[in-house]
């Protein structure tokens, strides 16, 4: 079992939906939980970082941990074409840092 | 743009040569993060230095190896170089932990 798993999707969705994207995890030493989104050859774009259990809102995105569960979530309203790309959840403890493989997101105009 | 500096942008090179990679973190930032990214291997974390000091290793290669020098760039150097080792290489800087990093536009390596 990987340590930190993600449905690579592709996930396709009309414009001003609002997008649910996950990842699960299996260490529970994690307690840094980071959202990257990542164009196409581009560099990973940090989006937001949580510590621990519970919610963060900037903007249009939400993410959202469960520790208890080992499930976090990132929460896209109101999508818009630009949103497409992959999306990269990432964990850390210590010094160390796993990044899920993401899931690619298309948003239809 | 993330403040963060990567040359060059394209490397191709033979397979057995040996190649530097060249990162500048964003201005102030101590930490250099080191990652390789393939299609089928995803974002995997090499390794961390701190102010010039190494502070983890993930999975790198023995034939690999970086330094950070006391300007606080870094340089990741690889060796014996196969087929295999193409792939996109990423440095990230940052102020604080590993939870928020900035990343650079990459390195293409292409092995032929």
């Amino acid at each position: 079992q990987k340590e930190v798993e993600q449905d690579p999707g592709p996930l396709s969705v009309p414009e001003g939906a609002i997008v649910s994207l996950n990842c699960t995890y299996s260490n529970s030493a994690f307690q840094y939980f980071m959202w990257y989104r990542q164009y196409s050859r581009k560099g990973p774009e940090l989006l937001m970082y949580t510590y621990s259990s519970g919610n963060k809102e900037d903007g249009r995105f939400t993410a959202q941990v469960d520790k208890s569960s080992k499930y976090i979530s990132l929460f896209i309203r109101d999508s818009q074409p630009s949103d497409s790309a992959t999306y990269l959840c990432a964990m850390s403890a210590g010094d160390k840092v796993i990044f899920g493989p993401g899931t690619s997101l298309s948003v239809i105009p | 743009d993330s403040g963060v500096t990567q040359t060059p942008k394209h490397l191709i090179t033979a397979t057995g040569q040996r190649v530097t990679l060249r990162c500048s973190p964003r201005s102030g930032d101590l930490s250099v993060y080191w990652y390789q990214q393939s299609l089928d291997q995803g974002l995997q974390f090499l390794i961390h230095y701190y102010n010039g000091e190494e502070r983890a290793k993930g999975n790198i290669l023995e034939r690999f190896s970086a330094q950070q020098f006391p300007d606080l760039h870094s340089e990741l150097n690889l060796s014996s170089l196969e087929l295999g080792d193409s792939a996109l290489y990423f440095c990230a800087s940052s102020p604080m932990g590993p939870y928020e990093q900035y990343f650079g536009p990459g390195t293409r390596l292409t092995v032929t």
